[in-house]
């Protein structure tokens, strides 16, 4: 049984290049979230979906994050233009529908290093 | 603001002996409280939840407890084993939404 797949593992690139981070979530889960993981903030969620709908955008730090899911087994972040302070481990998640203490399955996570 | 707080970034226990992590929550309508485990270079892993109508729950080595009227619960484990040796987050979810609020993390390690 598949868990929660992230690539890539590992990025690195440099200032201002584009990055492209990619999810695919278990079968049959109807929720989707992205977290990012740092040292001074801890676990923080960017954003999460519902049915491939985004529900709630309000930890998007800005402009230069966008997410999309365009369907049930997919979903991206996107940071454009990347920058130095974007360095982190972003994690995706997923859960079935249900009351809000059904747990949320993590991928292994994406470490972004921008140079 | 810092809705759920884990105040001991780490923790070390003998093997054999009780681990005891903390966590602090400051919203009442909280319904949810999960703990996760994490190893490195690994996504965090449920371990165990509560429900805020109920004060226990166990599983096996681990159980929590939850005090509402604090706004505290604990997790312990007993016996602790070298493999328990992990960062532990605490979660808490529901007050009107499907997002988990996390805490910082404990640092568990767990020595023979």
């Amino acid at each position: 049984d598949a868990g929660v797949i992230q690539s890539p593992r590992h990025e690195v690139t440099e200032m201002g290049q584009e990055v492209t981070l990619r999810c695919k979530p278990i079968s049959g889960h109807d929720y989707l979230f992205w977290y990012r993981q740092t040292m001074m903030r801890g676990l923080e969620l960017l954003i999460y979906f519902n049915n491939n709908v985004p529900i709630d955008d309000s930890g998007m730090p800005e402009d230069r994050f966008s997410a999309k899911m365009p369907n049930a087994s997919f979903s991206t972040l996107k940071i454009q233009p990347s920058e130095p302070r974007d360095s982190a481990v972003y994690f995706c998640a997923s859960r079935s529908t249900g009351p809000s203490n059904q747990p949320q399955h993590f991928g292994d996570g994406t470490r972004l290093s921008i140079l | 603001d810092q809705q759920v707080k884990q105040n001991s970034p780490s923790l070390s226990v003998q093997e054999g002996r009780i681990s005891i992590l903390n966590c602090d929550y400051t919203n009442s309508m909280f319904d949810y409280f999960l703990w996760y485990k994490k190893y490195p270079a690994e996504g965090p892993t449920f371990l165990i939840s509560i429900s805020s109508i109920k004060d226990k729950n166990e599983d096996g080595r681990f159980t929590v407890f939850l005090n509402k009227s604090a706004k505290h619960l604990s997790l312990h484990i007993v016996p602790s084993q070298p493999g328990d040796s992990a960062v532990y987050f605490c979660a808490a979810s529901g007050a009107g939404t499907d997002k988990l609020i996390f805490g910082t993390g404990t640092r568990l390690q767990v020595f023979p």
